[in-house]
């Protein structure tokens, strides 16, 4: 069993849509969470970044990570075209040494317009 | 802009070529990380370096080996590729204080027939 389990996904939506992005982790030591765009040819870039339990809001993306039941979740509200991308979520536990990271397989978002 | 930089975009090589993976950063990062992405797997870690001439096994170290000889420049090489090798690779580097903001590279897409 992989230590981060994510939707695989594909992920088609109109435009507008709510989309939402899920994640499932097995190690209680992860303390830190992470999302991840990656849009074609290029490499990753941080979305959003959490530590332990709770909610982030940006713009028009909210991750919340719920560590009782072991969830990390991406919202996207009111999805636009230029969002459709790969979603890779992330997580690190509270000793990792900087950016040993554990991802999660990638969900590949489409926004049709 | 550019932060990191992989060199080379798409490589095709054949099985028992030796290939090398070159990635640079400009931002005086100290950890360095080459990951592979493969569909439905996600980013995997294949080796790791928190200083010059300092390498650590990840995930998937087989078949794989690295060098840092200066602070700005890790090199992934393939022995002997082999058509399992096929990948998306990922050179991403982070500051030591920079906690799990990894910054990546376009990547280097390898075709090994």
């Amino acid at each position: 069993q992989k230590e981060v389990e994510q939707d695989p996904g594909p992920l088609s939506v109109p435009e507008g849509a709510i989309v939402s992005l899920n994640c499932t982790y097995s190690n209680s030591a992860f303390q830190y969470f992470m999302w991840y765009r990656q849009y074609s040819r290029k490499g990753p870039e941080l979305l959003m970044y959490t530590y332990s339990s709770g909610n982030k809001e940006d713009g028009r993306f909210t991750a919340q990570v719920d560590k009782s039941s072991k969830y990390i979740s991406l919202f996207i509200r009111d999805s636009q075209p230029s969002d459709s991308a790969t979603y890779l979520c992330a997580t690190a536990p509270i000793y990792n040494q900087g950016g040993k990271l554990i991802f999660g397989q990638g969900t590949e978002l489409s926004v049709k317009p | 802009d550019v932060k990191v930089t992989q060199s080379s975009r798409y490589l095709v090589k054949r099985t028992g070529e030796k290939v090398f993976l070159e990635c640079v950063q400009d931002m005086d990062h100290e950890n360095m990380f080459w990951y592979r992405q493969d569909p439905g797997l996600g980013l995997r870690l294949i080796y790791f370096s928190y200083d010059v001439k300092m390498k650590e096994k990840g995930d998937i170290p087989e078949g794989y080996s690295v060098s840092r000889e200066k602070k700005e420049r890790f090199s992934l090489i393939l022995e002997s590729a082999s058509t399992n090798q096929t990948s998306m690779y990922l050179c991403a580097s982070v500051d030591r204080l920079g906690a799990n903001v990894l910054t990546f590279g376009a990547g280097s897409r390898l075709t090994v027939l």
